[in-house]
């Protein structure tokens, strides 16, 4: 069971690249999610999708771009990548999140990014 | 988001049960406690989570206070494995989980 797959698991990157990083689930999970987690200060969202079609802000968008064409893929777009951006980027997936705090988040391994 | 209090870290011997504390005095009635777990260099892991009652899985026990301002996350017989950070989110309607510090869990053989 593969679960969440993200890719690359690592990337260097040249500040001012565009650069997408990959989120495909194989759960038929309606919501998706991007964080990322530097350290001292824990996981923190980018950008959530909570059924195909439809995405939302989270706690840190700001230069970043999420696109949702299908139930399976979620990628992250960097369209001009700058040196806070390096980060370990982490997707996730979970049943919808309804009315209630019920359905727990199912996560990847990550994609850790350094901007140069 | 209710805020959460948990120890930095806590120390325990392989085979030997773990009780890991956590705080949420400002939680919610509508707050379900989740509780998760970061091995090294991998993403967090769903451990288990509940609402009122005491909440059992393969991989732990949850113990929820019964004025809900405090949990304890179980695990029954600590493997070296179970090294990890553990995370006590109080969680509802909404998207995002709001990660604290966590709890260090270092297993000795």
């Amino acid at each position: 069971i593969a679960g969440i797959t993200q890719a690359p698991t690592s990337q260097i990157l040249a500040a001012g690249r565009r650069m997408t990083l990959r989120c495909t689930q194989d759960m038929r999970h309606n919501a998706m999610y991007w964080y990322r987690q530097d350290l001292g200060l824990g996981l923190r969202l980018i950008h959530y999708s909570n059924t195909a079609g439809t995405t939302g802000k989270g706690e840190v968008p700001d230069g970043y771009s999420v696109s949702r064409a299908n139930t399976d893929d979620f990628p992250l777009t960097l369209a001009s990548a700058v040196p806070s951006q390096t980060s370990v980027y982490f997707c996730a997936s979970s049943d919808s999140p309804g009315q209630d705090g019920n359905q727990p988040q199912h996560f990847g391994d990550g994609t850790r990014l350094s901007i140069l | 988001d209710a805020k959460t209090t948990q120890p930095n870290s806590m120390e325990s011997n392989e085979e030997e049960p773990v009780h890991l504390p956590c705080n949420h005095s400002t939680i919610s009635g509508t707050d379900y406690i989740h509780w998760y777990r970061q091995l090294p260099s991998q993403g967090p892991e769903y451990v288990i989570h509940g609402l009122t009652s005491n909440v059992n899985n393969r991989m732990a026990s949850l113990a929820i206070a019964e004025d809900r301002k405090s949990s304890t996350l179980i695990l029954h017989r600590a493997t070296l494995r179970d090294a990890a950070v553990y995370y006590c989110i109080p969680h509802n309607a909404g998207n995002m989980l709001t990660f604290g510090g966590g709890t260090r869990l270092m297993v000795k053989p």
